[in-house]
């Protein structure tokens, strides 16, 4: 089993440049999450799709952050445009729904300047 | 509002003796908590869940202790070894279904030689 994978694994950009997350679920799982996560405020749930669904948004900080699950098999988080305080590690997560265990990905760390 | 919070942000122990790491809610609706281990650039790992009917739960070399009178939760790691040396996080699930976690802020296990 692969895992959760996320990509890329560590970004760096501009101030006012656009990010794309992307993250690949665990197959079978019909449940994702995307978590942020900073020294400050420890994890933070963003996000989570039902069956590609989005359920809970009330995570997403501001209109600058998006995301989409055109399917079973993948997802991505969008912040358009980036600002300094987006910087943390974004980590997705997978379930299969029924269960409460989250299969975290290896994160994906975010620098914007 | 509701949240999961930890007693101590760093915990040091000799290697090979017990740690306890402390974990206090505040939501008696809670039902479901999950212990995570986060290493040093990596995404959280599963450890061990306990639902709100038991009290107690045993893993390998870990025990998980639900005391809902008090809204505690810990967890116990027999004779540490230095590859414990990570983040712990509480994490509780509110009510059934494909919610996400809400994770508490973490504590820095430090294993002594």
């Amino acid at each position: 089993d692969a895992g959760v994978i996320q990509s890329p694994r560590h970004e760096v950009t501009e101030m006012g440049q656009e990010v794309t997350l992307r993250c690949k679920p665990i197959s079978g799982h019909n449940s994702l999450f995307w978590y942020r996560q900073t020294m400050m405020r420890g994890l933070e749930l963003l996000i989570y799709f039902n069956n590609n669904v989005p359920i809970d948004d009330s995570g997403m900080p501001e209109d600058r952050f998006s995301a989409k699950m055109p399917n079973a098999s993948f997802s991505t988080l969008k912040i358009q445009p980036s600002e300094p305080r987006d910087s943390a590690v974004y980590f997705c997560a997978s379930s299969t729904g029924g269960s409460g265990e989250l299969f975290f990905g290896e994160g994906s760390r975010l620098t914007v300047l | 509002g509701e949240s999961v919070g930890l007693h101590l942000p760093t915990l040091s122990v000799q290697e090979g003796d017990n740690s306890i790491i402390n974990c206090a809610y505040s939501n008696s609706a809670s039902d479901y908590f999950i212990w995570y281990k986060q290493e040093s650039g990596k995404g959280p790992q599963f450890i061990i869940d306990i639902r709100s009917n038991m009290d107690k739960r045993q893993g390998q070399r870990v025990t998980v202790l639900l005391n809902k009178t008090v809204k505690h939760l810990s967890l116990q790691i027999a004779a540490t070894q230095p590859g414990d040396s990570a983040v712990y996080f509480c994490a509780e699930k509110l009510g059934g279904g494909a919610d996400g976690l809400t994770f508490g802020k973490g504590t820095h296990l430090i294993i002594q030689p």
